[in-house]
């Protein structure tokens, strides 16, 4: 099976500019993470999508948002971006309800000038 | 919500020599515990876990060990190779998702 892919791989964006990630899990699982990894904060959740449903959703400001589509993919966007938001997302995908193996993507590298 | 300590922060080991790296988690309800070992620059790779309901789990060299009452869990490697070189994640989730909170890591370097 395909692994978990993300797109686009780097990007470059200005404060105050939006910008949208996509996230394709792995072929059959319903479940996907979104997570920041930054060198002072580590991994930090942000949400999980569930057949279309947000389930969980961790403290980040409702600049974050995400979406799940009918095949499983996922996107996240964040709006109004500022300098702290550089980080490497990672989105992660698992076949079941909780409690479960997820399996990471390679990352999106978000640089925010 | 649940908390995560990991500790060392660093470890130096020689190669042939064992590490162990222990976390302690915060909430009794959590049941899921996974290990992620990342290379630079790298994705974080799942290397072995751990479900609640067992005290202990090994495989070939990586071995990890639960206690639940003490909410604490430690990754063993034996037999350290310089390519175990890499930054090692332990976490805890709960039944009710896969939401998982991680340590803050421990970077891990095996000297030839």
């Amino acid at each position: 099976k395909a692994g978990v892919t993300q797109t686009p791989r780097y990007l470059i964006k200005t404060r105050g500019q939006q910008v949208t990630l996509s996230c394709s899990p792995i072929s059959g699982h319903r479940s996907v993470s979104w997570y920041q990894q930054t060198p002072g904060q580590g991994l930090q959740f942000l949400f999980e999508y569930f057949s279309e449903t947000q389930r969980n959703k961790g403290n980040f400001p409702g600049r974050f948002s995400g979406r799940q589509f009918s095949n499983s993919r996922s996107e996240m966007n964040v709006s109004t971006l500022e300098l702290g938001d550089s980080a490497l997302y990672l989105c992660a995908s698992s076949s079941w309800t909780g409690g479960d193996e997820q399996y990471f993507g390679p990352g999106t590298r978000l640089t925010v000038t | 919500g649940e908390n995560v300590e990991q500790h060392p922060s660093t470890l130096s080991v020689q190669e042939g020599d064992s590490a162990v790296i222990k976390c302690t988690y915060s909430d009794s309800a959590s049941n899921y515990f996974p290990w992620y070992k990342q290379e630079l620059g790298k994705r974080p790779q799942l290397i072995i876990d751990i479900r609640s309901n067992v005290g202990e789990k090994k495989d070939q060299r990586i071995a990890v060990t639960l206690n639940k009452t003490a909410k604490h869990f430690s990754l063993h490697i034996t037999e350290t190779q310089p390519e175990d070189s890499a930054v090692y994640f332990c976490a805890a989730s709960k039944p009710t998702g896969n939401q998982f909170y991680f340590g803050t890591g421990t970077s891990l370097t095996v000297i030839p």
